[in-house]
């Protein structure tokens, strides 16, 4: 079946610092892939997407590059911000049937002053 | 813009009471679903709901839970008879491409279960 790995959290940055959060993933057939944000007592808000091999996804400064050769979905950011404290899911959907989303087991981003 | 709405935020009930959790999902959208998070865990699928009948289930999803679209706008998951373990934030999902793929669900709020 579908799984989403991605690096443990806490993640703790400096304001201004440069985010990388790993997530690779198992699937068949061509899945899409998405980055979810939670953010305290919030639900789940989606970040980007990217539904094919080299897409990238992008929003609020936040990249994610669609590796199919490494089945990788890394988030980046250049210069994350206090606000940006929250819980990121790697998640993806099949390319078929109702495309329920797989989920990762998130991780949480502290950025500090 | 539109968005999923989830009543209630939140739910205190006791063990073995039945519980009824209601989501509107974004008008014009075809798929429907259900997930939970325990806390401090990851979100897991339950259910989910295309043309008025279940398309697809997890193992969790078992004879104790139910879903339905009684009318035009409303989703609702209901729990029969409540376990501690079912205490988690449910979320309801809706997605409107038919087929295809690139068409993001959009989470509600979630409704925080509490069962003591």
């Amino acid at each position: 079946g579908n799984s989403v790995t991605q690096m443990e959290g806490p993640v703790t940055l400096s304001e201004e610092a440069f985010l990388t959060i790993n997530c690779t993933y198992t699937a068949t057939g061509y899945p899409s892939l998405f980055w979810y944000v939670q953010y305290p007592g919030e639900g789940l808000q989606l970040l980007l997407k990217a539904t094919k091999a080299d897409d990238k996804g992008s929003n609020k400064g936040f990249e994610a590059t669609y590796r199919k050769e490494t089945t990788s979905f890394h988030l980046e950011k250049g210069s994350v911000q206090v606000s940006d404290s929250a819980v990121y899911f790697c998640a993806l959907s099949g390319s078929g049937g109702y495309q329920k989303v797989t989920f990762g087991t998130g991780t949480k981003l502290q950025v500090i002053p | 813009e539109p968005e999923v709405t989830q009543t209630p935020s939140h739910q205190v009930t006791q063990m073995g009471q039945e519980v009824i959790l209601r989501c509107v999902p974004i008008s014009n959208h075809l798929y429907f679903y259900w997930y939970r998070q325990i806390l401090g865990q990851k979100v897991e699928f339950l259910v989910s709901f295309y043309n008025n009948e279940i398309s697809e289930k997890s193992e969790i999803f078992d004879d104790q839970f139910s879903v339905e679209r009684p009318d035009g706008s409303n989703f609702t998951l209901k729990i029969r008879s409540t376990k501690l373990e079912d205490s988690a934030m449910y979320f309801c999902a809706s997605r409107g491409v038919v087929g295809g793929s690139g068409g993001e669900q959009y989470f509600g709020p979630g409704t925080r279960l509490t069962v003591t």
